[in-house]
């Protein structure tokens, strides 16, 4: 089992509508989460980051996290075609040691 | 927020030459440095973690002689792909952790390498 997993997709929504991505995690132990994009040919920024059961909302962006069932969330709304990128889910256990998952496509039709 | 300066962005080499890539972290110390390779249309492959001052740990599978990691400073790693071959054509990607949100990682721009 890998570590943290994610649908490759891809991931297509109309422009406006909420784009919903998914990852779950293996490490029950795990205590920081984070979200990032990366564009074709780009290094991967950093969207968000959770580290406490429920949701974190950052302007058109929502980070959901649930510990007990192992898994976190991204939902954006208003999806924008520039909002088409392959979304990273990552998962930090303790200390220096981090966890991608292989990534979510994510196409937004104007 | 924190800034990871990657160079160079783009490098062609001949087979059997050796090329270096520099990671620098700008604003920050950054006692953690990893190295990422990313062939295309695939997910970050984890090559190295280098912490400063100490040997890399390599992830199975990646030569440690092939690819010479170095963090002689907290501001510094490099990564110098011995003996390139074409097979070793790939996007590389440093990023580092130290900065002020506890477990975020900095992402350098990458460096795209094409051996001829």
């Amino acid at each position: 089992q890998k570590e943290v997993e994610q649908n490759s997709g891809p991931l297509s929504v109309p422009e406006g509508a909420i784009a919903s991505l998914n990852c779950t995690y293996s490490d029950r132990g795990s205590q920081s989460f984070f979200w990032y994009r990366q564009y074709s040919g780009k290094s991967p920024e950093l969207i968000m980051f959770i580290y406490s059961n429920g949701d974190k909302e950052d302007g058109r962006f929502t980070a959901q996290l649930n510990k007990a069932s192992q898994y976190v969330s991204l939902l954006i709304r208003d999806s924008q075609p520039s909002d088409s990128a392959t979304y990273l889910c990552a998962v930090n256990p303790a200390g220096n040691q981090f966890y991608f998952g292989t990534g979510t496509s994510l196409t937004v039709i104007p | 927020g924190a800034v990871v300066s990657q160079h160079p962005s783009w490098v062609i080499c001949k087979s059997g030459t050796s090329v270096k890539i520099e990671c620098r972290s700008l604003d920050f110390q950054a006692t953690t440095m990893f190295w990422y390779r990313q062939f295309p249309k695939q997910s970050l492959m984890l090559m190295a973690t280098s912490n400063e001052g100490s040997k890399a740990t390599y992830e199975q599978g990646v030569e440690k002689d092939k690819f010479l990691i170095n963090h002689a400073s907290l501001t510094l790693s490099t990564l110098t792909v011995t003996s390139a071959h074409p097979e070793d054509s790939s996007f590389y990607i440093c990023s580092a952790s130290g900065g002020q949100v506890t477990g975020e990682l900095f992402f350098g721009e990458g460096s795209r390498l094409t051996v001829l």
